[in-house]
């Protein structure tokens, strides 16, 4: 079965809106949390990450928290710009080292 | 260069040949991934390198893919016997962390079996 589940698969939004991805994951080994952004052909970039002990971590108009006990964390981007446009993929980790990532989420910012 | 490294970053085959892509990673870096990239999904996890411990395997998805990396440098990915269903996107990344941290990819390597 899938590690990480990941919703929306697709997200349209008026630019200057909110946009939020979550994902829910099973293992409670896993401690480390990142989101990456693959623009078209492209490798995925890191764009924010969180571990365990934190409940939230923002950077500018990028935040992400995380609910440990409910096992799911979440993207946030507020203020859309048609640059965020993207496929955007939530991904869990653990001690373990490899890194399991969610389906993606295609995220379409309209002018 | 200061990124990593994928060649070839296009190869077509025919369905029973055997392929092989190779990643070179940022130098200094211990860990390194495979990852399998199919047209519009997710990135499905293939196999893991730290340092000199055993790789992790567990998702190689038949005995028909294999993977090598000497030392802490090149990584070669090995499909032998190629089917239709191989066609996809071969992303590598490399990791300066011990345990999970930042990964870094290359731009992939598309695999079209005919």
């Amino acid at each position: 079965g899938e590690n990480v589940e990941q919703h929306p698969s697709t997200l349209s939004v008026q630019e200057g809106d909110s946009a939020v991805i979550k994902c829910t994951y099973s293992d409670s080994a896993s401690n480390y949390f990142p989101w990456y952004k693959q623009e078209l052909g492209k490798g995925p970039q890191l764009i924010i990450d969180i571990r365990s002990n934190v409940g939230e971590k923002k950077d500018q108009r990028i935040a992400v928290t995380l609910n440990k006990t409910a096992k799911h964390f979440s993207l946030h981007i507020t203020e859309t710009q048609p640059e965020d446009s993207a496929v955007y993929f939530c991904a869990e980790g653990s001690t373990l080292g490899r890194l399991y990532f969610g389906r993606g989420t295609q995220l379409t910012v309209w002018p | 260069g200061a990124g990593v490294s994928q060649s070839p970053s296009n190869k077509v085959t025919e369905k029973g040949k055997d392929v092989e892509l190779r990643c070179d990673p940022i130098s200094g870096h211990t860990a390194l991934y495979w990852y399998r990239q199919r047209l519009g999904q997710g990135l499905e996890f293939l196999i893991y390198f730290q340092g000199n411990s055993a790789p992790d395997k567990s998702g190689l998805p038949s005995d028909r893919f294999s993977a090598e990396r000497t030392g802490e440098s090149v990584s070669t990915l090995t499909i032998q016997r190629t089917q239709q269903e191989d066609s996809a996107v071969y992303l590598c990344a490399s990791s300066s962390y011990r345990v999970t941290g930042e990964l870094f990819f290359g731009e992939g390597s598309r695999l079209t079996v005919l």
